[in-house]
């Protein structure tokens, strides 16, 4: 069954507006968990790392202004892409470690109009 | 960048065994191969991961040389649903802190 757990798994929101992405780790604590953003037909690429009480790191390239991430709890940790624009538009992915492996959630498909 | 190399696609018939390959030269001594997968509109799911002995557990097989640069991932009896995009990754070990970096993978594709 999943260990990690993403919501909504899709949403459409109206250009300017912002919205936000749950991840769970469901049944384990996950002090570190990672958000990645993946285009159609490319790979997954890593946005940032979110650490549970501080700040999240981000990758270069990647707006900490614009994507927000707060890892308020042990087992949550949220993405909200702000201001959002049609080029946001994409599958965003969270993952967390459990021991010596990374979960992965399902998903979460936004779209931009 | 990602330090595997893996072939973009391959085909295999259904009910028989699917052989990925998986080229990893540069592993350093302490990192782990991982495989996952990733089917279409889903996250990638976890597979399998070893350091150099060969795994087995019940999605599949993996084959590590002995100089450990590279690998193969066997599912043993493909079916229609094993069709998806398979990566391999390096990892060190306790690598929490860090994420997963992924290459291109290969579409595995299982023909009827």
């Amino acid at each position: 069954g999943a260990v990690v757990s993403q919501h909504p798994s899709w949403v459409i929101c109206k250009s300017g507006t912002s919205v936000k992405i749950e991840c769970r780790s469901l049944d384990f604590q996950a002090t570190t968990m990672f958000w990645y953003r993946q285009f159609p037909k490319q790979s997954l690429m890593l946005m940032a790392t979110s650490n549970e009480g501080s700040k999240a790191t981000y990758e270069q390239g990647v707006e900490k202004d614009k994507f927000l991430i707060n890892h308020a709890s042990l087992t949550l940790s949220t993405l909200t892409v702000t201001s959002a624009h049609p080029e946001d538009s994409s599958f965003y992915i969270c993952s967390a470690p459990r021991g010596n492996t990374i979960y992965f959630g399902e998903g979460s498909w936004l779209t931009v109009v | 960048d990602a330090k595997t190399t893996q072939p973009p696609s391959m085909d295999c018939a259904e009910g028989r065994a699917a052989n990925l390959p998986c080229n990893h030269s540069t592993i350093s001594g302490n990192e782990y191969v991982y495989w996952y997968r990733q089917i279409h509109s889903q996250g990638p799911q976890y597979i399998i991961h070893g350091l150099k002995n060969n795994e087995t557990n019940e999605m599949a097989s993996l084959i590590i040389t002995e100089d450990r640069k590279s690998s193969t991932l066997i599912l043993p009896h493909a079916t229609l649903r094993d069709t998806a995009v398979y990566y391999c990754i390096v990892r060190p070990p306790g690598g929490g802190a860090d994420g997963l970096t992924f290459g291109k993978g290969t579409h595995l594709i299982i023909q009827p």
